[in-house]
């Protein structure tokens, strides 16, 4: 089985510069996860989709990151403009049985530098 | 506000050496409770996690962890530590009462001599 794919791996732009990053969960996983992972630090949601509903975007920073899951399968999450302080690992994760299990299955992130 | 917290960033252990690592959690409630692992260069996975029943769970690879209500702890332990143990550890939990969102310790690194 296929687990969660995102791209890319790495990413280096200035600041102001648009990113945008893209998951893949695993087939049949309806919770897709946005998580921001600061160096030293443990992952922090950002948002969590059911299907294609937003159902927790509050620790989202609205004026510059949107996400979609338009057909309720693979996820982007964009920054516009980006900001010194956005370089982190964004992880994506999938899980099938909805958010009460916390039972999740990670991506290996997308690492931002924002120079 | 909900929090988790992991009581050593790093730590250094000689192989067979045994291994605990500390997590404590802020809610009164109901709560699910996990550890992730996350080996150099892969990606977060989980190692154990805890429902319900025996306070005492036992994951993957040796690892094993005990829930504590009245001390809020889910520390996390292995009698003896190899070196392919390297890795970074993570403590989870997660509430009802919070909406059931994972909140995540900041983590543990920990490292095996060999």
């Amino acid at each position: 089985e296929a687990g969660v794919v995102q791209s890319p791996r790495y990413k280096i732009i200035e600041k102001k510069q648009p990113v945008a990053f893209w998951c893949n969960p695993i087939s049949g996983h309806n919770t897709l996860y946005w998580y921001l992972q600061n160096l030293g630090q443990g992952p922090e949601l950002l948002i969590r989709y059911e299907n294609e509903e937003a159902v927790d975007d509050s620790q989202l920073p609205k004026d510059r990151f949107s996400a979609e899951r338009l057909k309720g399968v693979d996820s982007t999450l964009k920054i516009q403009p980006a900001e010194l302080g956005d370089s982190a690992v964004y992880l994506c994760a999938s899980s099938s049985r909805g958010s009460n299990t916390g039972e999740l299955f990670f991506g290996e992130g997308s690492r931002l530098t924002v120079l | 506000a909900q929090s988790v917290s992991q009581h050593n960033h790093h730590v250094i252990l000689s192989e067979a050496a045994s291994l605990e690592l500390g997590c404590n959690y802020s809610y009164g409630g109901t709560v699910n409770l996990f550890w992730y692992v996350q080996y150099p260069g892969q990606h977060l996975q989980l190692l154990l996690k805890y429902f319900s029943g025996d306070p005492l769970v036992k994951g993957i690879k040796g690892f094993e962890a005990e829930f504590i209500k009245s001390k809020f702890s889910f520390n996390l332990r292995k009698p003896s530590v190899q070196w392919s143990d390297t890795a970074e550890y993570f403590c989870a939990v997660n509430a009802q009462e919070y909406g059931n969102k994972l909140v995540f310790g900041a983590g543990t690194i920990l490292r095996v001599k060999s």
